[in-house]
């Protein structure tokens, strides 16, 4: 699987757009690219996911660039309680779904 | 709707003590299931996964083994524990086995003294 780059550490103003970029300059054509978040002392949350269009959920947004090599996860208007760690992730359609996380990044919300 | 627990939350044990940890997943049947774990201030490491009764995957070597003695059940095990065993571990459930959504337990906060 592809791997991810991801700035260590953004801040935000709560209410504002949260825009967490990832580098994924490495992936091939059957790999998508997935989203998680992990709040403190919590196992991780599963938060969108996408190939190659642009994904909308409840939650966020998914960006993803005409070459693939980069996207961007999209907290519309950021609540305090989207304080995480957003993890990056690559991964090839398989038969075991195993994913490899990072060291994602920490996203502090402020008020 | 399914659920995954894990047990028990926390542990604290002296090196070289026994280990067992258990998840159990409800509301589905033939769950990937994989056990990750957390040191402090580390990222989540991937240890063991399932597809399978009977069937365990090992990602990194250690001191740890899985065992998968039922459909949705799933134990973490350790014959004498060591004090870098010590992190917090999570189960993890896929509710379709071609897709990276997993859905995690609570996790199981483990020190070794």
């Amino acid at each position: 699987d592809a791997k991810t780059t991801q700035p260590t550490s953004m801040d935000c103003a709560e209410g504002r757009a949260a825009n967490l970029p990832c580098n994924h300059s490495t992936i091939s054509g059957n790999e998508y690219v997935y989203w998680y978040r992990q709040i403190h002392s919590q196992g991780p949350q599963y938060i969108i996911h996408g190939l190659k269009n642009n994904e909308t959920n409840e939650m966020a947004s998914l960006i993803i660039t005409e070459d693939r090599k980069s996207s961007t996860l999209i907290l519309p208007h950021a609540t305090l309680r989207d304080t995480a760690v957003y993890y990056c992730i690559v991964r090839g359609s398989g038969n075991t779904g195993k994913l490899i996380f990072g060291q994602g990044t920490t996203l502090q919300v402020k008020p | 709707s399914q659920t995954i627990h894990q047990w028990p939350a926390t542990l604290v044990q002296p090196v070289g003590s026994p280990l067992s940890l258990e998840c159990t997943v409800e509301g589905t049947s033939n769950p990937n299931l994989y056990w990750y774990r957390q040191a402090a201030g580390r990222g989540l490491q991937l240890l063991f996964y399932s597809v399978g009764i009977g069937q365990i995957s090992s990602e990194v070597p250690q001191n740890l083994s899985a065992s998968r003695p039922q459909d949705r059940q799933f134990i973490l095990s350790s014959k004498k524990l060591l004090l870098s065993d010590s992190g917090f571990y999570l189960c993890a459930w896929n509710r379709l086995a071609n897709t990276g959504e997993l859905f995690f337990g609570e996790g199981s906060r483990l020190t070794v003294l």
